[in-house]
């Protein structure tokens, strides 16, 4: 079975810039979430889709962040502006719907430095 | 926020058992106890799960207290490969993954 699999592994760009970062999750789970993992830090949620509709975005700065699964697949995160204390590892993790005895499958995430 | 109390870090001789220890003292009846880990610059991995009894799989085994209060992830033969953070996370199997700081254990040869 493949994994979740997450795009680019690494991005460094300016504050102020935008950046976009891309998961496809594991086929058949309709459930996809983004973290956000700050060094040193445990991963803290920012969104949950279910299918192509949002369950949860209350952790999810709507100012400059936003998101979307459109097609209840492939999901993309955005940020614009981005700013110095959004540098953290960005996962995205799937899983079934409803009932899921083993939780989560992670990707590998995305590191973004913002200098 | 998160519902457990795990140390910050924890060292262990390789070969030998690694005992994590998790509170979760107010753990609801139908909220299970779920492990991962995170291997540096890798995506969190789930371990092993349980509700009240103890469980095992090729991988670790937990043992939750009787008042369900605590619990504890034993991995019996520690390699260098199992140096990682650990988290313990309480929840209802459909509810999100809330993670708190976790425990980072350093095996040493």
């Amino acid at each position: 079975e493949a994994g979740v699999a997450q795009s680019p592994r690494y991005k460094i760009i300016e504050k102020r810039q935008s950046v976009a970062f891309w998961c496809n999750p594991i086929s058949g789970h309709a459930t996809l979430y983004w973290y956000q993992q700050i060094l040193g830090q445990g991963p803290k949620l920012l969104i949950q889709f279910q299918n192509n509709g949002v369950v949860d975005d209350s952790q999810l700065p709507k100012d400059r962040f936003s998101a979307e699964r459109l097609k209840g697949v492939d999901s993309t995160l955005k940020i614009q502006p981005a700013k110095l204390e959004d540098s953290a590892v960005y996962l995205c993790a799937s899983s079934f719907a409803g009932a899921n005895n083993y939780g989560y499958t992670f990707g590998s995430g995305t590191r973004l430095t913002v200098v | 926020d998160a519902k457990t109390t795990q140390p910050t870090s924890m060292d262990c001789a390789e070969g030998r058992a690694a005992n994590l220890p998790c509170n979760h003292s107010t753990i609801s009846g139908n909220e299970y106890v779920y492990w991962y880990r995170q291997i540096h610059s890798q995506g969190p991995q789930y371990i092993i799960h349980g509700l009240k009894n103890n469980e095992t799989n090729e991988m670790a085994s937990l043992i939750i207290t009787e008042d369900r209060k605590s619990s504890t992830l034993i991995l019996p033969h520690a390699t260098l490969r199992d140096t990682a953070v650990y988290y313990c996370i309480v929840r209802f199997f459909t509810d999100k993954l809330i993670f708190g700081t976790g425990t980072r254990l350093q095996v040493f040869p």
